[in-house]
């Protein structure tokens, strides 16, 4: 079954610091999204991406925080200046159309700011 | 409470017992969806319900849905060691000006051998 690849796997950042988190979801997927799970805590939904634009964001998704799909292939999140309460694991997800479809998650990159 | 809400936050059963976990909401929805998360990964669909639908069955898995109570069942049957996980209900308003799922807490499910 094709999948969803994120990249890296685990990142540690020190406050301040950007980093930038890499998606590729599968091929022909039209919608995509970043979602981020605080340990032992609910997913939250931080942004859904279609047709090259934001078409949904969360209060979490504030300015500090920004997506954008340079290319056909890659998704990315980037956090502008990380803080402690950043740190979570973000999932990458996307699915082939909306409503009505299963969302493909990606395994996860778990990022530590210290 | 907030959307997609699941009862119990955790369940631990023997090995070959069924379980059942639950999960309310509280908004018009397109369809319901339950994913399971193995520890420190990513959520892996289960099974889709549209609201139109009232049960149903994949595998050892049968999901219900009332819509009229705003709330849903999921069913493990014969539970297996392999089954200990998370297991979350997703709500997907999409068409209603919205395009995400929305997540609720989870439940935390041990299965002893």
């Amino acid at each position: 079954e094709p999948e969803v690849t994120q990249t890296p796997s685990h990142q540690v950042t020190q406050m301040g610091q950007e980093v930038i988190l890499r998606c590729v979801p599968i091929s022909n997927h039209l919608y995509f999204y970043w979602y981020r799970q605080i340990l032992g805590q609910k997913v939250e939904f931080l942004v859904s991406f279609y047709n090259n634009e934001i078409s949904e964001k969360s209060e979490i998704f504030d300015d500090q925080f920004s997506v954008e799909r340079p290319d056909g292939s890659n998704f990315t999140l980037k956090i502008r200046s990380t803080k402690l309460e950043d740190s979570a694991m973000y999932f990458c997800a996307s699915r082939r159309a909306s409503p009505g479809e299963k969302l493909f998650f990606g395994s996860g990159t778990q990022l530590s700011v210290l | 409470s907030q959307q997609g809400e699941e009862d119990p936050q955790a369940l631990s059963i023997q090995e070959g017992e069924n379980a059942t976990m639950n999960c309310s909401y509280k908004t018009s929805i397109n369809n319901l969806q339950w994913y399971r998360q193995n520890s420190g990964r990513g959520l892996v669909h289960l099974i889709l319900i549209r609201s139109n639908e009232r049960e149903k069955h994949s595998g050892r898995l049968r999901v219900t849905l009332d819509t009229s109570k705003k709330s849903s069942s999921l069913l493990i049957t014969a539970s297996r060691a392999a089954d200990t996980a998370s297991y979350f209900c997703a709500t997907d308003a999409s068409g209603a000006g919205s395009y995400q799922l929305t997540f609720g807490k989870g439940t935390k499910l041990s299965v002893i051998p």
